[in-house]
């Protein structure tokens, strides 16, 4: 099974600060690679789809990159908004996908 | 306006079975594959299982493969989840989640959720 791992697990950033987190897959997924974000009692939304895509309705400052088996989401300037936990996903294996353990983004 | 809903979750003895439902509205189940996503108390998603767009092949977590049974009715526009021989381990929020363009395992449109909590 494909295993997908992100780090950090945690981070504290200010508003306005360049934030990035980072995901590995355990063997080559091409771009399957998907982030979503969930705040706290709500259930998680797509942010980004095929490693860059932006899926509909998300804010700019949020991007993906990367392809084979290292991944990276970035926020180019963090918003109160956007405390939140960030997992990413693969979808090398369509119907039998696994998510990485979570980033939290704190407030610094 | 896409929709999903989620029932069914409760309180159940350890080793009892438990049926979840997920209501869906807005497209047809038929056209889209559709996924359970569970989350445990304070930890990460864990995916659970899927039912294809067509409804002929279903896949499972080795963690409930053999104890769950995904299932819908297509004519009620509805995804279950049959769940048996519950333990401590299964205590979580479950979602149901579409894929955004049918077979893609990208998850667009999730459920809010339903608590399954195992405990005697």
């Amino acid at each position: 099974d494909i295993q997908v791992t992100q780090s950090p697990s945690s981070l504290s950033a200010s508003v306005g600060d360049r934030v990035t987190i980072t995901c590995r897959a355990s063997q080559s997924i091409s771009s399957y690679l998907n982030w979503y974000q969930q705040k706290p009692g709500k259930a998680p939304k797509l942010l980004i789809y095929v490693a860059s895509s932006l899926q509909s309705g998300v804010p700019s400052r949020f991007s993906g990159s990367g392809s084979g088996t290292d991944f990276t989401l970035t926020i180019s300037s963090l918003q109160p908004e956007d405390f939140a936990t960030y997992y990413c996903q693969q979808s090398y294996s369509t119907f039998r996908v696994a998510f990485g353990g979570g980033t939290t983004v704190q407030i610094k | 306006e896409v929709q999903l809903l989620e029932s069914g979750g409760a309180l159940v003895q350890p080793g009892g079975s438990l049926r979840l439902s997920c209501a869906a509205s807005g497209f047809t189940i038929s056209s889209y594959a559709v996924y359970w996503v569970r989350q445990a108390p304070g930890k990460g998603l864990e995916w659970v299982s899927t039912v294809s767009g067509s409804g002929t092949s279903t896949y499972y977590a080795d963690s409930v493969e053999g104890r769950f049974t995904i299932s819908r009715d297509s004519s009620k526009n509805t995804l279950y989840l049959q769940m048996s021989s519950l333990g401590a381990e299964d205590t979580a929020i479950y979602y149901c989640a579409r894929d955004r363009v049918g077979s893609t395992g990208q998850l667009d449109y999730w459920g809010q959720g339903t608590l399954v909590t195992v405990s005697s």
